[in-house]
């Protein structure tokens, strides 16, 4: 079975740039989150989806940052424009259900510098 | 709040035993994950707890006391290929967001 893959791995962009990042799940896996880690911190979630629709999206940092899941299959999450603060390794993680245990499987993720 | 905390490096040597510890604030508690992340590499999954004790998987095992809010990851006759990034997790009560501690960095030398 494949893992859960994502696009680019990396991506250096200039501030004020857009970017898209692609992430997709494992097959049949209805739950889709996406993650970030920036620089010396821990990893941060970001946003949860249940099949195309925003199921928690508390973690998103400002409007310029815009997920979408059309079709409940693969994800992106834009940046749009893009901010210095915005670089980090940005992860996605997919699970077949939810509740208690359930393991959230991780891509490698997108590695984002903003310069 | 929430909260999750662990060393953030630490060394051994190969076929020793290390002890990788996490305290964890939470508003709830849902069980406690711990993930290994080689660099540049995806997190992948070690265990789950959400009963007090030691499961053991091998060579790995992981403890857990909800009282103290404790875990801890134990790695036995550690091989060079252990040296990683150890990530502590808890999912956020009632949701399920992971809130991940910064990690531990084990290096494993000769």
């Amino acid at each position: 079975e494949a893992g859960v893959t994502q696009f680019p791995s990396h991506s250096v962009i200039e501030k004020g740039q857009t970017v898209t990042l692609r992430c997709d799940p494992i097959s049949g896996h209805d739950n889709l989150y996406w993650y970030r880690r920036v620089m010396g911190k821990e990893i941060k979630f970001l946003l949860h989806f249940v099949k195309e629709s925003k199921q928690d999206e508390s973690g998103m940092p400002n409007n310029r940052f815009l997920a979408e899941r059309t079709g409940g299959t693969y994800s992106t999450l834009k940046v749009q424009p893009a901010e210095l603060e915005d670089s980090g390794v940005y992860f996605c993680a997919s699970s077949q259900d939810i509740g208690q245990g359930y393991e959230q499987y991780f891509g490698p993720g997108t590695r984002l510098t903003v310069t | 709040g929430q909260n999750i905390d662990q060393p953030t490096e630490m060394t051994a040597t190969e076929g020793a035993i290390v002890q990788i510890n996490c305290t964890y604030q939470t508003s709830g508690f849902n069980g406690l994950f711990w993930y290994q992340q080689h660099a540049g590499e995806a997190p992948t999954f070690l265990s789950y707890n959400v009963l007090d004790g030691l499961e053991e998987k091998g060579r790995f095992s992981s403890f857990l006391s909800r009282s103290k809010g404790y875990s801890y990851l134990l790695l036995k006759e550690l091989q060079m290929k252990d040296s990683a990034s150890y990530l502590c997790a808890a999912p956020s009560y009632n949701t399920d967001k992971l809130i991940f501690g910064t990690g531990t960095r084990l290096q494993v030398f000769p």
